[in-house]
């Protein structure tokens, strides 16, 4: 079955760039969305199509794939990004999601 | 607005069932598929299967076939998870989400937008 691959933990400054990867077999030939959970409180999307940010979601906010790698970024960050983020796929060999097993940002 | 309100947290004894509920609104109803993802505590998101809304059609993980049953009720535009001979591992937050991206048989590339609130349910020996 298909693995996604994230580190397990970022850590960034405010203010600065945080990006965290996720890994997996020619996932450039597929749609990442990625994934904001904060603590005791339900997933929200926040890039959608590799790159795509959902209505109300802010800029600083972007993804990139390519390759074996997706990317979100996260530009300026702030105390409130803190947070588990989780890349998804769609496996059509299997017909069903796979998410990776996420990143925690950790705003310094 | 496009919500998705769940059910409250229940406490099960092992070996029970439990029935989630998950109530969709603001949206047409039947022109998009649920799904169901556990996570339980301190771990990472697991999948338990989607449901058709366009033909009532489930399809679950094998980790969870012959132990769930994924039900709609359209007039009340309510989507409900039953998982049955609970065990302590079924300790876990329970979420609904919207499929955006599917069509009645299947779903290439979709994603879940938006999401329920969570029932956490609490399986005791």
């Amino acid at each position: 079955s298909y693995v996604l691959t994230q580190p397990p933990s970022v850590s960034v400054a405010p203010g600065q760039t945080a990006r965290t990867t996720c890994g997996g077999d020619n996932i450039g030939r597929k749609s990442v969305h990625w994934y904001q959970q904060k603590p005791g409180q339900a997933p929200v999307l926040v890039v959608y199509d590799d790159r795509d940010r959902p209505s109300g979601i802010s800029e600083r906010f972007s993804g990139s794939n390519s390759g074996n790698t997706a990317t979100l970024t996260i530009s300026r960050v702030e105390a409130g990004d803190e947070a588990d983020y989780y890349c998804q796929v769609w496996d059509t060999s299997s017909d069903h999601p796979v998410f990776g097993g996420g990143t925690k940002l950790t705003v310094l | 607005q496009v919500r998705l309100v769940q059910s409250g947290a229940e406490v099960k004894k092992s070996g029970a069932s439990v029935k989630i509920s998950c109530k969709a609104s603001g949206y047409n109803f039947n022109t998009y598929a649920i799904t169901w993802v556990r996570q339980a505590p301190g771990q990472g998101l697991e999948w338990m299967g989607w449901l058709s809304l366009y033909n009532s059609h489930p399809h679950y993980a094998q980790k969870f076939q012959g132990r769930v049953t994924m039900t709609t009720d359209t007039p009340t535009t309510s989507v409900y998870l039953e998982l049955r001979s609970l065990r302590s591992d079924d300790t876990a937050v329970y979420y609904c989400a919207r499929l955006v991206r599917c069509s009645s048989t299947a779903c290439p590339g979709a994603r879940f937008d938006p999401w329920g609130q969570g029932t956490l349910v609490t399986v005791s020996s």
